[in-house]
């Protein structure tokens, strides 16, 4: 059965040093998105990645952060200078149909920020 | 601001028996619900969905129920397996109603479900 992919699957890395976190899509997939969870908290939505451009994004999606899939495959998040609250566990997932469709999650990347 | 809420934070029922996991919105806005299955250590899983026009879907032992008018969602588990036990999340979906939401989930909190053999 596909399944969507992330890399790492832990990474631990120092205040103010960039992060670029990579997720595999299901492969006919054309819906992308990231969220996050901090330990103890619920999973909180990110952004939304549609046609190679943002959909949407929230409140916590902020400058520090950027998205984007540079060869048709991988869905990169990155985080230009990860700050001690960004460490939580990030899930892609992606969905074949984006309104109503089912959104299928990667194991996530564990980050630690030191 | 929870829009979505699971005010169980955990639940534990015997094995064989049936395991209801409740979940509450507040916006009329949502038109399409999710039940995630979460292990420590992994990304949830998909278990079932609902649209808002329907009131039942069910898949082998699991069957969630939607209640629109007391903005109520409820997934039961008949019979509960001890491999059942792990964390589940209650997810809604705004779509076109939502600003032109392109489908983000907002997930509830959480309920521990735990079956004992």
């Amino acid at each position: 059965e596909p399944e969507v992919t992330q890399t790492p699957s832990h990474q631990v890395t120092q205040m103010g040093q960039e992060v670029i976190l990579r997720c595999v899509p299901i492969s006919n997939h054309l819906y992308f998105y990231w969220y996050r969870q901090i330990l103890g908290q619920k999973v909180e939505f990110l952004v939304s990645f549609y046609n190679n451009e943002i959909s949407e994004k929230s409140e916590i999606f902020d400058d520090q952060f950027s998205v984007e899939r540079p060869d048709g495959s991988n869905f990169t998040l990155k985080i230009r200078s990860t700050k001690l609250e960004d460490s939580a566990m990030y899930f892609c997932a992606t969905s074949l149909g984006g309104l109503g469709g089912t959104q299928y999650f990667g194991p996530g990347t564990r980050l630690l920020v030191l | 601001d929870q829009q979505v809420k699971q005010n169980s934070p955990s639940l534990s029922v015997q094995e064989g028996r049936i395991s209801i996991l409740n979940c509450d919105y507040t916006n009329s806005m949502f038109d399409y619900f999710l039940w995630y299955k979460k292990y420590p250590a992994e990304g949830p899983t998909f278990l079932i969905s609902i649209s808002s026009i329907k009131d039942k879907n069910e898949d082998g032992r699991f069957t969630v129920f939607l209640n629109k008018s007391a903005k109520h969602l409820s997934l039961h588990i008949v019979p509960s397996q001890p491999g059942d036990s792990a964390v589940y999340f209650c997810a809604a979906s705004g779509g076109w109603n939502y600003g032109g939401s392109q489908g983000n989930l907002i997930f509830g909190k959480g309920t521990k479900l735990s079956v004992k053999p």
